[in-house]
C-alpha cells in the first residue's frame, strides 16, 4: 500500500530562514507525490507535485521538493520562510488503486518574527 | 475561475440526528471526491465518482454515509444518523479526468461538522 510519514509534527523557524519539511514515503512502485498547504479556514491548495520527471520539483511561493528513491524521501523545503508560510502541509502519495489520495498527518509550520 | 463551493461551512448536530452537505465542483470536471478530515489527522477519502457513478466508495461507511451525483455535476453527502465521531471537516475536491498520474485535485473550503 502506497502511504506516507511526516516526520515532525511541528516545526518552527524565524522569519527568513530556511524551511524543511520531511516526508518518508512508502510504494511499490514509482510514487506520484504531492505536497498540499493548508491554511486556517481555507482549502488545501496543491504546492507541487512529482510524476516520475525530474527529481527536483519547484512548487509555488518558492517551495520546492526532491525525489530521493534510494532514500524513499520527498522532503519540501524553501530558502527562506515568510510569515505567510504558516500553515499546515501535507504530504500525499497517489493510493494503490490510482484514484485516492493518502495524506500524511501533516506538519504544523509556525514562522516566528 | 470558479472554485469548488461546499455549503454549509458550519454545522451543529445532535447525535442521531441527519445532516447534508453539498458540493459544486469546478465546471467541466467529470471527477468529484469527498473526504474526511479529523481534527489533527490528514483527509481520507470516503468516496469517488466519475461523472454520476461511483469509483471509489470502499472506506464510505454505508451504514450511515450515502453520497450522490445524479447529473454528474453537483453532488451531496449525507450522514443519517451522525455519531460523535463524525465530527470532522468534510472536503470535496474535483479533477478534469478521472486521476492519472499526477492528476491535480482542486479541494473546496470544507464543511465543518461539529455532532453533540
Amino acid at each position: 500500500a502506497q502511504s506516507v510519514t511526516q516526520l515532525d509534527s511541528h516545526v518552527s523557524v524565524s522569519e527568513g530562514t530556511p524551511v524543511l519539511l520531511r516526508c518518508n514515503y512508502s510504494s511499490s512502485y514509482s510514487p506520484s507525490l504531492f505536497w498540499y498547504v493548508q491554511h486556517p479556514n481555507k482549502g488545501l491548495q496543491l504546492l507541487l507535485k512529482y510524476t516520475s520527471a525530474a527529481t527536483l520539483v519547484k512548487g509555488i511561493n518558492g517551495f520546492e521538493a526532491e525525489f530521493k528513491k534510494s532514500e524513499t524521501s520527498f522532503h519540501l523545503t524553501k530558502p527562506s520562510a515568510h510569515m505567510s508560510d504558516a500553515a499546515e502541509y501535507f504530504c500525499v502519495v497517489r493510493g494503490d488503486s490510482g484514484y485516492a489520495l493518502n495524506f500524511g498527518k501533516g506538519t504544523s509550520l509556525l514562522v516566528t518574527p | 475561475e470558479a472554485g469548488v463551493a461546499q455549503s454549509p461551512r458550519y454545522k451543529i448536530i445532535e447525535k442521531r440526528q441527519s445532516v447534508a452537505f453539498w458540493c459544486n465542483p469546478i465546471s467541466g470536471h467529470a471527477t468529484l471526491y469527498w473526504y474526511q478530515q479529523i481534527l489533527g489527522q490528514g483527509p481520507k477519502l470516503l468516496i469517488q465518482f466519475q461523472n454520476n457513478g461511483v469509483v471509489d466508495d470502499s472506506q464510505l461507511p454505508k451504514d450511515r454515509f450515502s453520497a450522490e451525483r445524479l447529473k454528474g455535476v453537483d453532488s451531496t453527502l449525507k450522514i443519517q444518523p451522525a455519531k460523535l465521531e463524525d465530527s470532522a471537516v468534510y472536503l470535496c475536491a474535483s479533477s478534469p479526468y478521472l486521476a492519472g498520474e499526477g492528476e491535480t485535485q482542486y479541494f473546496g473550503p470544507g464543511t465543518r461538522l461539529l455532532v453533540l
